[in-house]
Protein backbone atom coordinates (compact mmCIF):
# COMPACT_ATOMS: atom_id res chain seq x y z
CA UNK A 1 0.00 0.00 0.00
CA UNK A 2 1.87 3.39 -0.83
CA UNK A 3 2.02 6.48 1.81
CA UNK A 4 1.16 9.88 1.86
CA UNK A 5 3.48 11.42 -1.07
CA UNK A 6 4.36 14.42 -1.04
CA UNK A 7 5.73 16.47 -4.31
CA UNK A 8 8.25 18.70 -4.49
CA UNK A 9 10.15 17.19 -1.85
CA UNK A 10 12.40 20.24 -1.86
CA UNK A 11 11.59 23.57 -3.27
CA UNK A 12 13.69 27.15 -3.57
CA UNK A 13 11.74 30.17 -4.99
CA UNK A 14 12.42 33.83 -4.38
CA UNK A 15 9.92 35.93 -2.11
CA UNK A 16 7.56 36.94 -4.13
CA UNK A 17 7.08 34.33 -6.23
CA UNK A 18 4.69 31.49 -5.82
CA UNK A 19 4.36 27.74 -4.68
CA UNK A 20 2.50 24.98 -5.13
CA UNK A 21 2.64 21.71 -2.79
CA UNK A 22 0.65 18.69 -3.31
CA UNK A 23 -0.47 15.84 -1.49
CA UNK A 24 -1.60 12.70 -2.11
CA UNK A 25 -3.04 10.60 0.74
CA UNK A 26 -3.34 6.96 1.12
CA UNK A 27 -6.06 5.99 -0.93
CA UNK A 28 -9.42 5.73 1.02
CA UNK A 29 -8.53 8.22 3.86
CA UNK A 30 -11.29 10.97 4.04
CA UNK A 31 -9.00 13.06 6.59
CA UNK A 32 -6.03 15.26 5.34
CA UNK A 33 -3.96 17.49 7.04
CA UNK A 34 -1.37 20.00 6.56
CA UNK A 35 1.18 20.31 9.49
CA UNK A 36 4.27 22.46 9.10
CA UNK A 37 7.59 22.89 11.09
CA UNK A 38 9.72 26.10 10.56
CA UNK A 39 13.00 26.34 11.75
CA UNK A 40 13.74 25.70 15.64
CA UNK A 41 10.40 25.31 16.30
CA UNK A 42 7.98 22.34 16.40
CA UNK A 43 5.57 20.92 13.84
CA UNK A 44 2.19 22.96 14.00
CA UNK A 45 -0.97 22.37 12.44
CA UNK A 46 -2.86 24.24 9.20
CA UNK A 47 -5.77 22.74 8.48
CA UNK A 48 -8.14 19.41 8.30
CA UNK A 49 -9.97 18.30 4.81
CA UNK A 50 -12.88 15.95 5.27
CA UNK A 51 -12.81 14.68 2.32
CA UNK A 52 -13.10 18.13 -0.11
CA UNK A 53 -14.13 19.74 2.77
CA UNK A 54 -11.90 22.28 4.85
CA UNK A 55 -12.86 20.85 8.41
CA UNK A 56 -10.39 23.08 10.60
CA UNK A 57 -8.33 26.24 9.17
CA UNK A 58 -7.48 27.35 12.20
CA UNK A 59 -3.98 27.23 12.05
CA UNK A 60 -3.75 29.10 8.36
CA UNK A 61 -1.27 31.82 9.12
CA UNK A 62 -2.66 34.44 6.51
CA UNK A 63 -4.50 34.63 3.41
CA UNK A 64 -1.66 34.01 1.43
CA UNK A 65 -1.91 30.48 1.87
CA UNK A 66 -4.63 28.30 0.11
CA UNK A 67 -5.28 24.89 0.65
CA UNK A 68 -7.74 23.03 -1.75
CA UNK A 69 -8.38 19.42 -1.95
CA UNK A 70 -10.98 19.28 -5.32
CA UNK A 71 -12.76 15.94 -5.43
CA UNK A 72 -11.28 14.74 -1.98
CA UNK A 73 -8.84 13.15 -3.24
CA UNK A 74 -5.10 14.71 -3.64
CA UNK A 75 -4.59 18.32 -2.24
CA UNK A 76 -2.68 21.38 -2.65
CA UNK A 77 -1.26 23.78 -0.76
CA UNK A 78 -0.17 27.16 -2.32
CA UNK A 79 2.05 30.01 -0.65
CA UNK A 80 1.48 33.08 -2.64
CA UNK A 81 3.43 35.45 -2.67
CA UNK A 82 5.98 33.63 -0.29
CA UNK A 83 8.24 34.98 2.39
CA UNK A 84 11.35 34.54 3.93
CA UNK A 85 9.20 33.17 7.01
CA UNK A 86 7.53 30.62 5.03
CA UNK A 87 10.39 28.96 4.66
CA UNK A 88 10.41 24.74 6.61
CA UNK A 89 8.94 21.83 6.10
CA UNK A 90 5.24 21.25 4.74
CA UNK A 91 3.82 17.83 6.28
CA UNK A 92 0.78 16.15 4.82
CA UNK A 93 -0.90 13.22 7.00
CA UNK A 94 -4.37 11.61 6.24
CA UNK A 95 -6.14 9.30 8.63
CA UNK A 96 -9.05 6.67 7.81
CA UNK A 97 -11.50 8.63 10.41
CA UNK A 98 -11.33 10.62 12.94
CA UNK A 99 -11.38 8.04 15.83
CA UNK A 100 -9.04 8.64 18.62
CA UNK A 101 -6.88 5.26 18.32
CA UNK A 102 -6.46 6.23 14.70
CA UNK A 103 -2.90 5.94 13.29
CA UNK A 104 -2.56 9.03 11.29
CA UNK A 105 0.36 8.58 8.47
CA UNK A 106 2.50 11.41 7.61
CA UNK A 107 4.72 12.12 4.75
CA UNK A 108 8.15 12.21 3.80
CA UNK A 109 7.38 16.55 3.47
CA UNK A 110 8.07 19.40 1.21
CA UNK A 111 11.06 21.12 2.10
CA UNK A 112 10.00 24.95 1.40
CA UNK A 113 13.66 27.53 1.29
CA UNK A 114 12.20 30.84 0.05
CA UNK A 115 15.40 33.03 -0.44
CA UNK B 1 -2.20 27.91 26.14
CA UNK B 2 -1.78 24.28 24.74
CA UNK B 3 1.71 23.14 24.78
CA UNK B 4 3.83 19.91 24.44
CA UNK B 5 7.41 19.63 26.52
CA UNK B 6 9.59 17.20 26.33
CA UNK B 7 12.58 16.54 28.23
CA UNK B 8 15.47 15.95 27.72
CA UNK B 9 16.34 17.88 24.56
CA UNK B 10 19.05 15.55 23.23
CA UNK B 11 20.30 12.35 24.51
CA UNK B 12 23.35 10.21 23.71
CA UNK B 13 23.33 6.31 24.84
CA UNK B 14 25.55 3.12 23.96
CA UNK B 15 24.42 0.57 22.08
CA UNK B 16 22.39 -1.62 24.18
CA UNK B 17 21.53 0.62 26.95
CA UNK B 18 18.17 1.36 27.72
CA UNK B 19 16.92 5.13 27.79
CA UNK B 20 13.79 7.04 28.73
CA UNK B 21 12.19 10.27 27.01
CA UNK B 22 9.64 12.68 28.86
CA UNK B 23 6.64 14.53 27.84
CA UNK B 24 4.29 16.66 29.83
CA UNK B 25 1.79 18.27 28.24
CA UNK B 26 -1.52 21.10 29.01
CA UNK B 27 -3.21 20.24 26.10
CA UNK B 28 -7.45 20.29 27.20
CA UNK B 29 -9.48 18.45 26.42
CA UNK B 30 -7.30 15.83 25.90
CA UNK B 31 -8.42 12.64 23.51
CA UNK B 32 -5.16 10.58 22.87
CA UNK B 33 -1.19 10.87 22.91
CA UNK B 34 0.94 9.71 20.61
CA UNK B 35 4.75 9.13 20.44
CA UNK B 36 6.28 9.65 16.98
CA UNK B 37 10.04 8.61 15.58
CA UNK B 38 10.91 11.11 13.00
CA UNK B 39 14.46 9.86 10.99
CA UNK B 40 16.28 13.45 9.72
CA UNK B 41 15.13 14.28 6.53
CA UNK B 42 12.12 11.73 6.67
CA UNK B 43 8.19 12.79 8.11
CA UNK B 44 7.21 11.14 11.24
CA UNK B 45 6.39 7.72 11.64
CA UNK B 46 3.74 6.39 14.58
CA UNK B 47 5.19 4.44 17.58
CA UNK B 48 2.29 4.12 19.66
CA UNK B 49 -0.88 5.42 20.40
CA UNK B 50 -2.73 6.34 23.88
CA UNK B 51 -6.22 6.99 24.88
CA UNK B 52 -7.37 8.63 28.07
CA UNK B 53 -8.27 5.39 29.51
CA UNK B 54 -4.53 3.51 28.59
CA UNK B 55 -1.83 3.71 30.58
CA UNK B 56 0.88 1.79 28.86
CA UNK B 57 1.28 0.38 25.36
CA UNK B 58 4.15 -1.20 23.94
CA UNK B 59 5.49 -2.02 20.21
CA UNK B 60 8.17 -4.05 19.94
CA UNK B 61 11.39 -2.61 22.19
CA UNK B 62 9.34 0.72 22.65
CA UNK B 63 7.18 1.06 25.31
CA UNK B 64 4.86 3.96 26.03
CA UNK B 65 3.08 4.98 29.48
CA UNK B 66 0.86 8.08 29.88
CA UNK B 67 -0.60 9.51 33.34
CA UNK B 68 -3.75 11.58 32.46
CA UNK B 69 -3.59 12.87 36.13
CA UNK B 70 -0.45 14.34 35.82
CA UNK B 71 -0.60 15.19 32.34
CA UNK B 72 2.69 12.92 31.56
CA UNK B 73 4.11 10.01 29.76
CA UNK B 74 7.42 8.93 28.95
CA UNK B 75 8.64 6.54 26.88
CA UNK B 76 11.14 3.98 27.09
CA UNK B 77 13.33 1.91 24.79
CA UNK B 78 14.89 -1.04 25.46
CA UNK B 79 18.09 -2.65 24.25
CA UNK B 80 18.75 0.42 22.15
CA UNK B 81 19.87 0.31 18.11
CA UNK B 82 21.60 1.94 15.82
CA UNK B 83 18.74 2.56 13.70
CA UNK B 84 16.59 4.05 16.99
CA UNK B 85 18.75 7.71 16.43
CA UNK B 86 16.29 9.57 15.70
CA UNK B 87 14.02 12.18 17.18
CA UNK B 88 10.83 11.31 19.28
CA UNK B 89 7.92 13.86 19.21
CA UNK B 90 5.20 13.20 21.94
CA UNK B 91 1.71 14.59 19.98
CA UNK B 92 -1.24 15.13 22.07
CA UNK B 93 -4.87 15.27 20.62
CA UNK B 94 -6.50 18.46 21.98
CA UNK B 95 -9.90 17.78 20.72
CA UNK B 96 -13.10 15.77 22.07
CA UNK B 97 -12.94 14.50 17.81
CA UNK B 98 -9.89 12.61 18.68
CA UNK B 99 -7.78 13.54 15.66
CA UNK B 100 -7.49 17.47 15.20
CA UNK B 101 -6.02 19.21 15.83
CA UNK B 102 -2.48 17.70 17.00
CA UNK B 103 -0.14 19.42 19.16
CA UNK B 104 3.32 18.99 18.79
CA UNK B 105 6.43 18.91 21.08
CA UNK B 106 9.87 19.60 19.55
CA UNK B 107 11.19 16.11 20.11
CA UNK B 108 14.06 14.54 22.02
CA UNK B 109 16.76 14.50 19.63
CA UNK B 110 18.60 10.52 20.55
CA UNK B 111 22.03 9.13 19.34
CA UNK B 112 23.44 5.66 19.41
CA UNK B 113 26.51 5.29 19.63
CA UNK B 114 28.59 1.84 18.98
Amino acid sequence: EAGVTQFPSHSVIEKGQTVTLRCDPISGHDNLYWYRRVMGKEIKFLLHFVKESKQDESGMPNNRFLAERTGGTYSTLKVQPAELEDSGVYFCASSQDLWAGNTIYFGEGSWLTVV
Amino acid sequence: KNQVEQSPQSLIILEGKNCTLQCNYTVSPFSNLRWYKQDTGRGPVSLTIMTFSENTKSNGRYTATLDADTKQSSLHITASQLSDSASYICVVSGSYSGNTPLVFGKGTRLSVIA
